[in-house]
């Protein structure tokens, strides 16, 4: 089945630094992959949906300057946290679908759990 | 929005069968329900999904209304590793649609 894999499982950085998130499809091509974040006790919230060789297309009330996507192949994608924030400790879950159909499920990576400090 | 509603929580015991259910009276016509999982910490598991039919794999069993308004994940045997938080999605799918996430149902499986 279709595997998606992101990395890093978790990380810890300090307040003003950049963190990058990778997300990669492993069996499949993928030209669009989806960020989501999730904060504890909540639910996943849409980010941002990456499109290999264009810009992302981010969601209302997210700033596409702190979080810059970059889907260069058709295999991965990478968020990257900029001048990171104790506010934005999250967990970042990516996804992906093989096909372009509805009969095309979703998968999701393992995400991502990074901690400002 | 989410499209979709469901009951914050539910029980169940050991070994029966747990019906989960969800509304989505407005899914419009190319619209696929889509059940997904999430255990503490990890990535949302799929489960199934469906456009009118009934469908049924090894996890679970979807059960969709003629009217497509609401439909009812079954999963068949519960254990308690199917402890988890169950959403129930609505969307074109595949790369031509995303996933909204409601906040789903906190199924807990009781010994």
């Amino acid at each position: 089945g279709a595997v998606v894999s992101q990395h890093p499982s978790w990380v810890i950085c300090k307040s003003g630094t950049s963190v990058k998130i990778e997300c990669r499809s492993l069996d499949f091509q993928a030209t669009t992959m989806f960020w989501y974040r999730q904060f504890p006790k909540q639910s996943l919230m849409l980010m941002a949906t990456s499109n290999e060789g264009s810009k992302a297309t981010y969601e209302q009330g997210v700033e596409k300057d702190k979080f810059l996507i970059n889907h260069a192949s058709l295999t991965l994608s990478t968020l990257t946290v900029t001048s990171a924030h104790p506010e934005d400790s999250s967990f970042y879950i990516c996804s992906a679908s093989p096909g372009t159909g509805g009969d095309y499920g979703y998968t999701f990576g393992s995400g991502t759990r990074l901690t400002v400090v | 929005d989410a499209k979709t509603t469901q009951p914050p929580s539910m029980d169940c015991a050991e070994g029966r069968a747990a019906n989960l259910p969800c509304n989505h009276s407005t899914i419009s016509g190319n619209e696929y329900v889509y059940w997904y999982r999430q255990i503490h910490s990890q990535g949302p598991q799929y489960i199934i999904h469906g456009l009118k039919n009934n469908e049924t794999n090894e996890m679970a069993s979807l059960i969709i209304t003629e009217d497509r308004k609401s439909s009812t994940l079954i999963l068949p045997h519960a254990t308690l590793r199917d402890t988890a938080v169950y959403y129930c999605i609505v969307s074109p799918g595949g790369s031509q649609g995303n996933l909204i996430f409601g906040k789903g149902t906190k199924l807990s499986v009781k010994p």
